[in-house]
């Protein structure tokens, strides 16, 4: 099974509103990353945010680390059309230093 | 555009047949990783290459390998397709091989390969 696991699977909000993702993962981390991809391209990193960190932004997007319950959010404020795309996170596994990435959670935003 | 290029975007090809996937890093990257992508398995890390050198193995098959060359490009070849193994292939590249998870991978435009 993957390490880190996104929810919802799927979240569909309007435009202004904002989406809050989840992610959960199972061993201990040094690292989250959170990455964006439109539909059928390849990944963008987004943030990343260290174990010894509890929150970060970045324009409109805040993520926040809860290593006791192993657990990371990303928000999108304000949320435009344009962040229509699926969003994963990603974790290095137990010591290994590859990102290992869940299934993602695939946001779509109505104009 | 994320500087990491990948040919061809798109290949259809018949099972039992053999490809080969090609990724350019961004400039001045020394890690090549390689990433299969299906809607029932996700994003699956295959392998990773620092300078020239295999540094880690993901859910690779034995029928698939890899290489990277002397300007760091790197090969994905597949062989003995089957019908399974159409999805999107990823490349991507970074500029080392930190330790601690903390690289940021730039992903190249994926290579779609359907096999018939």
């Amino acid at each position: 099974s993957q390490q880190g696991e996104e929810d919802p699977q799927a979240l569909s909000i309007q435009e202004g509103e904002n989406a809050t993702m989840n992610c959960s993962y199972k061993t201990s981390i040094n690292n989250l990353q959170w990455y964006r991809q439109n539909s059928g391209r390849g990944l963008v990193h987004l943030i990343l945010i260290r174990s010894n960190e509890r929150e970060k932004h970045s324009g409109r997007l805040r993520v926040t680390l809860d290593t006791s319950k192993k657990s990371s959010s990303l928000l999108i404020t304000a949320s435009r059309a344009a962040d229509t795309a699926s969003y994963f996170c990603a974790t290095d596994a137990g010591g290994s230093y590859i990102p290992t990435f869940g299934r993602g959670t695939s946001l779509i935003v109505h104009p | 555009d994320s500087g990491v290029t990948q040919t061809p975007k798109h290949l259809i090809t018949a099972t039992g047949q053999r490809v080969t996937l090609r990724c350019s890093p961004r400039s001045g990257d020394l890690s090549v990783y390689w990433y299969q992508q299906s809607l029932d398995q996700g994003l699956q890390f295959l392998i990773q290459y620092y300078n020239g050198e295999e540094r880690a193995k993901g859910n690779i098959l034995e029928r698939f390998s890899a290489q990277q060359f002397p300007d760091l490009h790197s090969e994905l070849n597949l062989s003995s397709l089957e019908l399974g193994d159409s999805a999107l292939y990823f490349c991507a590249s970074s500029v080392g091989q930190r330790g601690d998870g903390s690289e940021t991978q730039y992903f190249g435009p994926g290579t779609r390969l359907l096999v018939l």
